[in-house]
């Protein structure tokens, strides 16, 4: 069975830092890897995925993640914090064979950006 | 281009009432799902349609809850009877078929059930 786990359920960051939210992943075959975004009393935003190519992916808001088949990681990074990149995000896997394609989703981590 | 598009925003009714909430899928795409989001559970995948035939309905949780595709670009999901454990935001949303494809979610419906 495809999986995702996103092992930090709240990330603290300072406005200004980096910020790195973490996912890892377990799937047979290749993996299709997504990142969303909740904002409050909001529906699910795509922010970027991997689907095949380079293992850097560039998304919206200056989001950017990191396949690594080794380590079955895909953590969503950012160079510099915003107060306004607060909110929930979502790791995602989109299932094949069996499963279908549809999206299975991590925990979530809730990301907090203080001034 | 409109996004997916669910009705109503929000929802409070009595339990034991029906409920239905609709949603509209983005021009052109094929794959349709609805998905339930709580606290306990997370998000949770409801039911799944491609070209509109039920091809994952694992996740229905019961049988007072139904989905259909009358048409190619919507989908109702009904609750009937309504309990308060229902209570939860569902969300729609849809993408082309083909894994590597984006699915893009609506704005969800926000159901409580008194």
């Amino acid at each position: 069975a495809q999986s995702v786990a996103q092992p930090e359920d709240q990330v603290n960051v300072a406005e200004g830092n980096p910020l790195t939210v973490k996912c890892t992943y377990s799937v047979s075959g290749n993996p299709y890897l997504f990142w969303y975004v909740q904002y409050p009393n909001r529906g699910l935003q795509f922010l970027l995925k991997y689907i095949t190519g380079d293992n850097l992916v560039k998304g919206s808001y200056g989001f950017e993640a990191e396949f690594n088949k080794s380590q079955t990681s895909f953590h969503l990074k950012k160079p510099s914090a915003l107060v306004s990149d607060s909110a929930l995000y979502f790791c995602a896997v989109r299932g094949i064979y069996n499963q279908g394609g549809k999206l299975i989703f991590g925990q979530g981590t809730e990301l907090s950006v203080k001034p | 281009d409109a996004g997916v598009i669910q009705s109503p925003r929000h929802e409070v009714t009595e339990m034991g009432q029906e409920v239905t909430l609709r949603c509209k899928l983005i021009s052109g795409h094929n794959s349709l799902f609805w998905y339930r989001q709580t606290m306990m559970r997370g998000l949770e995948l409801l039911i799944y349609f491609n070209n509109n035939v039920p091809i994952d309905d694992s996740g229905m949780p019961e049988d007072r809850f139904s989905a259909k595709m009358p048409n190619a670009s919507f989908s109702t999901l009904k609750i009937q009877p309504s309990e308060p454990r229902d209570s939860a935001v569902y969300f729609c949303a849809s993408s082309l078929t083909g894994v590597g494809n984006t699915i893009y979610f609506g704005e969800g419906s926000w159901l409580t059930v008194v």
